[in-house]
């Protein structure tokens, strides 16, 4: 099975601040890389796909890059709305997997 | 509007089974794979299969093999999983998923169900 190691676990910020969220996968994946946010009780909601290409619906603020086994997860600005734990996942093959996930707070 | 609407929350005892329902609306039911995740209170997500609508093929994660089967009904667009001999650690919540063309990637989910398991 493919690991993913999300770091950090937690991110204290503000609004504005730039986040940067990394994960690490145990082999490489090419560009087989998903993000989800999920606020708190709610469903996960996808953000970015294929290592780099936005959800339907999802603000430009966020953006992802990488390849092979690192990839990252950036927020260029911090909204209030943004607040909440996200998650990297690997496409690449079965079975799939997810990282540990990473809680914004303010 | 797409969504996936999933059956409600169930409390079961140790050894006992749950199936839970998943009807999909907004799209083509036959078009999408539907896959089954769940996640532990506090916890991550985890995979636990899909199966394909059109041929009720599944796959599923060696973690469940044995102990869960997924299911489907296209006359009522449909899925089902059913998780056997649940044990206090299958407390989880337990969601669909629509997977987009690129294989694995969750475009839509259903709103969860929570499964307890308690004598």
């Amino acid at each position: 099975d493919i690991q993913m190691t999300q770091s950090p676990s937690s991110v204290s910020a503000s609004v504005g601040d730039r986040v940067t969220i990394t994960c690490r996968a145990s082999q490489g994946l090419s560009n087989w890389l998903v993000w989800y946010q999920q606020m708190p009780g709610r469903a996960p909601k996808l953000l970015i796909y294929a290592t780099s290409r936005l959800g339907s619906g999802v603000p430009s603020r966020f953006s992802g890059s990488g390849s092979g086994t690192d990839f990252t997860l950036t927020i260029s600005s911090l909204q209030p709305e943004d607040f909440a734990t996200y998650y990297c996942q690997q496409a690449y093959n079965f079975p799939l997997t997810f990282g540990g996930g990473t809680k914004v707070e303010i | 509007q797409v969504q996936l609407v999933q059956s409600g929350a169930e409390l079961k005892e140790p050894g006992a089974s749950v199936k839970v329902s998943c009807k999909a609306s907004g799209f083509p039911f036959t078009d999408y794979n539907i896959y089954w995740l769940r996640q532990a209170p506090g916890q991550g997500l985890e995979w636990m299969g899909r199966i394909t609508p059109t041929s009720g093929d599944t796959k599923y994660s060696q973690k469940f093999e044995g102990r869960v089967t997924m299911t489907r009904d296209t006359s009522i667009n449909t899925v089902y999983m059913e998780l056997t001999r649940l044990q206090s650690d299958d407390k989880a919540v337990y969601y669909c998923a629509r997977s987009m063309a690129a294989a694995g990637t969750f475009d839509y989910w259903g709103q969860g169900t929570l499964v307890s398991v308690s004598s």
